[in-house]
């Protein structure tokens, strides 16, 4: 069993669509991040957090430390979002990312 | 602000070569971390260093090594190729410890 487990693995909507990637992990962690990453492979870090709840524009990520789970939730999607969509999670005291084998999204316009 | 930036973009090489991938952090960034992304493979941590030690790597072979040069810039070596070393090499940077990784573009590296 991988420590960071995400869901679904593509996921396909339409453009306006409220779209949730959830990513579970089996570890204890400091910090989750999520990534999005575009064809070509450039990746951009979206969200760094340990508790509650962080958005930026129509992005919103939460974490429940408890039940060791984030989710990833986009507002108003729209075919730009179109990425691939990975979870990451780093270990108190280690700086190293394991990361999630990632959420395929696809907006159709 | 530049970002972090990874030359070269494309690397083609032959089995049994060596490949030298570098990283330039962004400004003030003292941390520098490297991933391989193999096809059909998610992101797996290689190497990280700060202030010119390496700090941790993951599991890989002695083949694959690197350094930080005093102007915090990274270089990470992959010596006698294998097929299964093609893959995108990303690099990130970060502040210090525990702060937010930003990503480069990426080297991908195919061997034939």
């Amino acid at each position: 069993k991988n420590e960071v487990e995400q869901s679904p693995q593509n996921l396909t909507a339409q453009e306006g669509e409220f779209i949730t990637i959830n990513c579970s992990y089996s570890v204890g962690i400091s910090a989750l991040h999520w990534l999005q990453q575009h064809p070509g492979g450039g990746i951009v870090s979206l969200f760094m957090l340990s508790s509650g709840k962080k958005k930026h524009g129509r992005l919103i990520a939460t974490i429940n430390i408890q039940e060791k789970h984030s989710s990833l939730h986009i507002t108003a999607s729209h075919p730009r979002d179109s990425a691939v969509y990975i979870c990451a999670v780093r270990s108190g005291g280690n700086e190293k990312l394991t990361f999630g084998t990632g959420t395929r999204l696809t907006i159709i316009p | 602000e530049a970002g972090v930036t990874q030359s070269p973009t494309h690397l083609i090489k032959t089995r049994g070569q060596q490949a030298t991938l570098r990283c330039s952090p962004i400004s003030g960034h003292t941390s520098v971390y490297w991933y391989q992304q193999a096809l059909g493979l998610g992101l797996q941590f290689l190497l990280w260093y700060d202030e010119g030690e390496e700090r941790n790597r993951g599991n890989f072979p002695p083949r694959f090594s690197g350094r930080q040069f005093p102007n915090y810039s990274s270089e990470l070596n992959v010596n006698a190729l294998e097929l299964e070393d093609s893959a995108l090499y990303l690099c990130a940077s970060s502040f210090v410890f525990g702060n937010e990784q930003f990503f480069g573009p990426g080297t991908r590296l195919t061997v034939l």
